[in-house]
């Protein structure tokens, strides 16, 4: 247990859909990052947030958005779903003094645009 | 920019033999180096890491990890192999936005 936690686990939605990932960092961890997995694409980095200020932005596209609360949980919104949108999104946080990219992984949400 | 690559995709080993895992990366800087494994339905778990220091380190699991600058490369190992090794491995660059490799997926024969 990473001390990531994420839900839904599972979502399966239609096209044209918006929804909502939730991510919990571990307890004390400032940094909150985004990743999708893709067959297609593999491990994305998306966006990452720190003491909720966007740090970095990665291959997220414009339908998505992110943001990170000051309770330090971190939600992303995915909308007008596209089939290519089915993946698994990986939520991870690091150490608040880390810059050396020791990340702690969630276990995904499994998303499926039908 | 910074990048990764794992050669092999999938590798089939037999349960107490050895194991290599090759990674190759592109980094404008000294890089940190990062294995991560992903077992079935799961997240990523760091395996092991590299800083700076002693080319050579030890992760959990009974896995190391050589960084060869002069190859470009961070190679994971491990002498014996358990059937509870089977999962996907991932090689990684970065500071604090990580890239990733395609991974490779080891299989254990018993």
């Amino acid at each position: 247990d990473s001390g990531v936690t994420q839900t839904p686990k599972h979502l399966i939605t239609a096209t044209g859909q918006r929804v909502t990932l939730r991510c919990s960092p571990r307890s004390g961890d400032l940094s909150v990052y985004w990743y999708q997995q893709s067959l297609d694409q593999g491990l994305q980095f998306l966006i990452q947030y720190y003491n909720g200020e966007e740090r970095a932005k990665g291959n997220i596209l414009e339908r998505f958005s992110a943001q990170q609360f000051p309770d330090l949980h971190s939600e992303l919104n995915l909308s007008s779903l596209e089939l290519g949108d089915s993946a698994l999104y990986f939520c991870a946080s690091s150490a608040p003094r880390s810059s050396t990219g020791e990340l702690f992984f969630g276990e995904g949400s499994r998303l499926t645009v039908l | 920019a910074q990048s990764v690559t794992q050669p092999d995709i999938h590798i089939t080993v037999s349960e107490g033999a050895s194991l290599e895992l090759r990674c190759n990366y592109s980094y404008g800087a000294t890089p940190y180096l990062f294995w991560y494994v992903q077992s079935p339905g799961q997240g990523l778990q760091l395996l092991l890491k590299y800083f700076s220091g002693d080319t050579l380190v030890q992760g959990i699991k009974g896995f190391e990890a050589e960084f060869k600058r002069s190859q470009s490369s961070f190679n994971l190992r491990k002498p014996s192999v358990h059937w509870s090794d089977a999962a996907e491995y991932f090689c990684a660059v970065g500071d604090y936005k990580l890239s990733f490799g395609a991974g490779t997926t080891v299989t254990v024969r018993a």
